[in-house]
């Protein structure tokens, strides 16, 4: 099992410019989360997805959109990015017990 | 809505002792309460779980946390540590279709 898989690893974006991060995970998770990460800021949940086709805001959703594409997938788009998105992204699923699993993270920049 | 804190940013310990980080909780209802560790640019890795039972939780890496409800604490532990346990230690709740995390605590251990 690769558990739980994101990409890209590491991203570039100018201000303005837009990107999807992917995720994916094949441990047959109904609910599925995207955080970000700041120095000093915890974990901060952007949004998530209780089962394939809901999607629920978080506590800092705005600026993004996400897509449960099916079961197994969960992306996080970025229409226009701005330098307060400069973050480490963190996709996860989660167990019927509540655990998480998280993926590596993709480590964005926007100049 | 459930909370949890992490007292301390930071925790030193020498190799070989003991170790404590600390967790308290605010929750309405039966507590799940869970540990997770981030090790440098890694995804969080699930610990342990407290969801009913023994107040003693047994873990991943010989950690163990101890629930104490008239406290409302959920401490993680370990007998001796090691200086590989350096990391960052979250502590999470289940809230409603998801978790919230503290802010974290950095252990460091020390040879």
């Amino acid at each position: 099992n690769a558990g739980v898989t994101q990409t890209p690893k590491f991203q570039v974006l100018k201000t303005g410019q837009s990107m999807t991060l992917q995720c994916a995970q094949d441990m047959n998770h109904n609910s599925m989360y995207w955080y970000r990460q700041d120095p000093g800021m915890g974990l901060r949940l952007i949004y998530y997805s209780a089962s394939e086709g809901t999607t629920d805001k978080g506590e800092v959703p705005n600026g993004y959109n996400v897509s449960r594409l099916n079961k197994r997938e969960f992306s996080l788009r970025l229409e226009s990015a701005a330098p307060s998105q400069t973050s480490v992204y963190f996709c996860a699923s989660r167990t019927a017990t509540y655990e998480q699993y998280f993926g590596p993270g993709t480590r964005l920049t926007v100049t | 809505a459930q909370s949890v804190a992490q007292p301390e940013d930071q925790v030193n310990v020498a190799e070989g002792n003991p170790l404590t980080v600390k967790c308290t909780y605010s929750v309405s209802g039966n507590p799940y309460l869970f540990w997770y560790v981030q090790y440098p640019n890694r995804g969080l890795q699930f610990l342990l779980k407290y969801i009913t039972g023994d107040n003693l939780v047994k873990g991943s890496y010989g950690f163990e946390a101890e629930f104490n409800k008239s406290q409302t604490s959920f401490h993680l532990k370990k007998p001796s540590a090691l200086v590989s346990d350096s990391a960052l230690y979250f502590c999470a709740v289940k809230d409603a279709g998801k978790s919230t995390f503290g802010d974290g605590t950095t252990l460091t251990v020390k040879p």
